[in-house]
């Protein structure tokens, strides 16, 4: 079975500043997922990591793949109050079995 | 674009007792998912269809829990009979093929007393 970990698994921050969200994983896949999370709703998607190397960015967040590493990283910049949720990766295996992260639970407080 | 949709939002039930979800998927999605989200952990799947062939199943027990997706669109997903372990968030999510960014419903959230 795939492991999907990530770290850490809460973080609280003052914005303003920077931080990465650490996503690694067990098995060969070149196909990474960002979703984030409210408290209390569904999951969101953020970003989309197809092959190595790759890197999307949108607003504040940042992702990028490194498929040889088994990482990904999501990078926050100049963190807000809005960004405030828990934030999980997955990872699709052989046989398109996704495999969802821990999940980071990020505070971003004044 | 309508998104996904699951009823009911909550349930309780007591012990042993069945109970069933509901999920329409967003039109023209052929590819279907059940999760099971715990407090503090991420989504882990349950069954997943292609249409209305359930091609993963293997996290699914068999047991108590089964699933249907009729005609390749709505889907059920009923527990019986229901253990004070299956108090979770069920959620649905779809995606136009199986590699797709998956939609994620609202959930269900299910406790068991």
């Amino acid at each position: 079975e795939l492991k999907v970990e990530q770290n850490p698994l809460f973080l609280s921050m003052q914005e303003g500043k920077n931080y990465t969200i650490y996503c690694n994983y067990s098995t060969t896949s070149d196909r990474l997922y960002w979703y984030r999370q409210d408290p209390g709703k569904s999951l969101e998607s953020l970003f989309v990591l197809l092959s190595n190397g790759a890197v999307k960015q949108e607003g504040r967040l940042m992702a990028s793949l490194d498929t040889k590493a088994r990482l990904s990283t999501l990078h926050i910049t100049a963190a807000v109050h809005d960004l405030s949720a828990t934030y999980f990766c997955a990872v699709v295996s052989t046989g398109n079995q996704f495999y969802f992260g821990t999940g980071t639970s990020l505070t971003v407080i004044p | 674009e309508a998104g996904v949709v699951q009823s009911p939002r909550y349930k309780i039930i007591e012990k042993k007792q069945p109970v069933a979800f509901w999920c329409n998927p967003i039109s023209g999605h052929n590819t279907l998912y059940w999760y099971l989200q715990n407090l503090g952990q991420g989504p882990e799947l349950l069954i997943r269809y292609e249409n209305e062939e359930a091609v993963d199943d293997s996290q699914l027990p068999k047991d108590r829990f089964s699933a249907e997706r009729l005609k390749g669109v709505d889907s059920t997903l009923k527990i019986q009979p229901a253990e004070l372990g299956d108090s979770a968030v069920y959620l649905c999510a779809s995606s136009p093929g199986s590699l797709d960014t998956q939609y994620f419903g609202p959930g269900t959230r299910l406790t068991v007393l």
